[in-house]
Formats: C-alpha cells, structure tokens, sequence
C-alpha cells in the first residue's frame, strides 16, 4: 500500500462547480500535509498547508480528519485555470520528509 | 516565486555517461533536496542537504551522488548514467522556521538513450 493515496482521476467538472479530492495516508506518524498544484511539464507550486484540522484561502478549503487518515482538498466556483494536478503531500522525519501522492487530475470545461 | 534555479533545463546523454545536474537558490535555505518525478510513482526523495558539507539519502540514492560546497548550490551527479534513470529531477528548499513547505526549482528533463 502507498503511504500516501490519491484518485487519479480525471476529474472533469463544469466551470463554476465544486469539486472535492481525497487523500488517505497510511503514516499514522506525519505531522504535517501539502496540497500542491502542479501544472503540465512545470514544477509544483505549494497551493495549501495543513497543519491542524484544516485550512481555508479563498475557493479553496482542506480539511485533515487524523482519526480517519485523510485530507481533502475543496474547490469552490471552478476556475478554467484551476485545471491541473493537485498532489497530497504528508511530511515526517521532522518534517523535512515529504512524502507525495501521485495527483488527481481536475479538468474544468466551459 | 523562490528563487531556485536548475541548470540544464534539458538534457540527452547517452547509457555510461557521468552527468551532473545543477540547483542554485537565492533565499539562502538551509535545506535543499532533490527529486524525481515519473509516471505513476509521484516524486520521490533522492538525496537531501541540511547544511553545507551534510547530506542524506532519501529513497531512491542508489546510483546517485550529491555535493554542496556553499549554501547556495546543490548538484546531483550521475556517475554512470543507465535507462532507468531517464526522469524529470526536481531542487526543492525549505527553510528551517517554514514550516516544512518546500519550493521546487523549474526542474530538469533528462533522457539517457
């Protein structure tokens, strides 16, 4: 099992839906989780930090539940230029491990 | 954006060949790391630094080595390129009060024929 999970998707939403993504960790130890986003053949670019039970900015909300192990990511009013993969990310060791996900892949269309 | 940089951006080299890739930061981190990214395996940790002159391994060093002679640079050195190595490698730092986030550099494509 991986220690970080992540649907693949596709996800293929209209613009202006809400679309939300899970993630489940298997490391009871991690002490810290990243959403990032990363768009085709670029790097990823850090999108959210989770520290406690979750975070909010703008059209974006994740929550962590550490009873059930998993983090979501919510997407309020889909933006075309929301379209990319978004990657789970859990930090241990200190927090300088990280250890990511695969991505889900969100498409918004008009 | 951090400032990190990758030198080169892409690279053809070919089975046997040393190569060696370049990090350079601005902000003055005191960690930095690289990675690798393939399909279906999500970026994995090669090797980190957490000072100048300290370095660890992460999950996937075998056939890798690193160096980091000043705070600012950080260089990943194939020593003999093979196939399997053939990936996008990514520099990412962190600073010791971020909070874990770490940045990532624009990466570097490498093929190995």
């Amino acid at each position: 099992r991986k220690e970080v999970e992540q649907d693949p998707g596709p996800f293929n939403v209209p613009e202006g839906a809400t679309v939300a993504f899970n993630c489940t960790y298997s490391n009871s130890a991690s002490q810290s989780f990243f959403w990032y986003r990363q768009d085709c053949r670029k790097e990823p670019k850090l999108l959210m930090s989770v520290y406690s039970s979750g975070n909010e900015d703008g059209r974006f909300t994740a929550q962590l539940n550490r009873a059930s192990q998993y983090i979501s990511l919510l997407i309020r009013d889909s933006k075309l230029s929301d379209s990319a993969t978004y990657l789970c990310v859990g930090a241990t060791g200190g927090g300088n491990k990280l250890t990511f996900g695969t991505g889900t892949q969100l498409k918004v269309e008009l | 954006d951090a400032g990190i940089t990758q030198s080169p951006r892409h690279k053809v080299t070919e089975t046997g060949t040393p190569v060696t890739l370049r990090c350079h930061q601005t902000e003055n981190h005191r960690y930095m790391y690289w990675y690798r990214q393939d399909p279906g395996h999500g970026l994995r940790l090669i090797h980190y630094s957490y000072g100048v002159k300290d370095t660890d391994k992460g999950e996937v060093s075998d056939g890798y080595s690193v160096s980091r002679s000043k705070t600012e640079d950080f260089l990943l050195t194939l020593e003999s390129a093979t196939s399997s190595q053939t990936s996008v490698y990514f520099c990412a730092i962190s600073g010791s009060g971020s909070g874990y986030e770490q940045y990532f550099g624009p990466g570097t494509r490498l093929t190995v024929t």
